[in-house]
């Protein structure tokens, strides 16, 4: 099945600064990688995906790269801010058939003002 | 829009007690997601229901786990009898169809405690 690794499990920036949460993925049939971001108390939200027929999606601050070849996914946070500070999982699915999900093991981002 | 609700937020038993956790889906919402979240670690799906049909319950410990999902709404959870790894966040989440990619709601979760 599938295993979605996730690194670094912390990441500590100063505001404006840029991050970065790197995935790597085993199955190559995956297809479909989400981000998810979870805040203390809450249960996760999507914050932006992309789908394996593209290899760059942006979305304000926030971008996600994709390397099908390596297999390897990246989220990337500009000009980051103290809400910023939560948990953030990257996944991976197959788009066909039902939707399952296998999450990575997380990543604590705190941003310092 | 009312999101996914779930009740309880908090639950302390010992081992070897029984717990359910309740899940109210995104009304319209045809597909519901049981997951388990340990500390420190991604959610893991456990259940997946598609209307009150589950389509995948390969990781769910089935000597102790059931869940149930009656008129496609509202799903159930149980544990019984409870062991001291079964401690974790127990996520619902729902998305409105199944089979092709649609965004999943997740609610608070459930933190289950046992001692």
């Amino acid at each position: 099945g599938e295993n979605v690794e996730q690194h670094p499990s912390t990441l500590s920036v100063q505001e404006g600064d840029s991050a970065v949460i790197k995935c790597t993925y085993s199955d190559s049939a995956s297809n479909y990688f989400p981000w998810y971001k979870q805040e203390l108390g809450k249960g996760p939200q999507l914050i932006i995906d992309i789908r394996s027929n593209v290899g760059e999606k942006k979305d304000q601050r926030i971008a996600v790269t994709l390397n099908k070849t390596a297999k390897h996914f990246s989220l990337h946070i500009t000009e980051t801010q103290p809400e910023d500070s939560a948990v953030y999982f990257c996944a991976a699915s197959r788009i066909s058939g039902f939707q399952k999900l296998v999450f990575g093991t997380g990543t604590r981002l705190l941003v310092s003002p | 829009e009312a999101g996914v609700a779930q009740s309880p937020r908090y639950k302390i038993i010992e081992k070897r007690q029984s717990v359910a956790f309740w899940c109210n889906p995104i009304s319209g919402h045809a597909t519901l997601y049981w997951y388990q979240q340990i500390l420190g670690q991604g959610p893991k799906l456990l259940i997946q229901f598609q209307n009150n049909g589950v389509v995948d319950d390969s990781q769910l410990p089935k000597d102790r786990f059931s869940a149930e999902r009656l008129k496609g709404v509202d799903s159930t959870l149980k544990i019984q009898p409870a062991k001291l790894e079964d401690s974790a966040v127990y996520l619902c989440a729902s998305s409105s169809l199944g089979g092709q990619i649609n965004e999943q709601y997740f609610g608070p979760g459930t933190r289950l405690t046992v001692t």
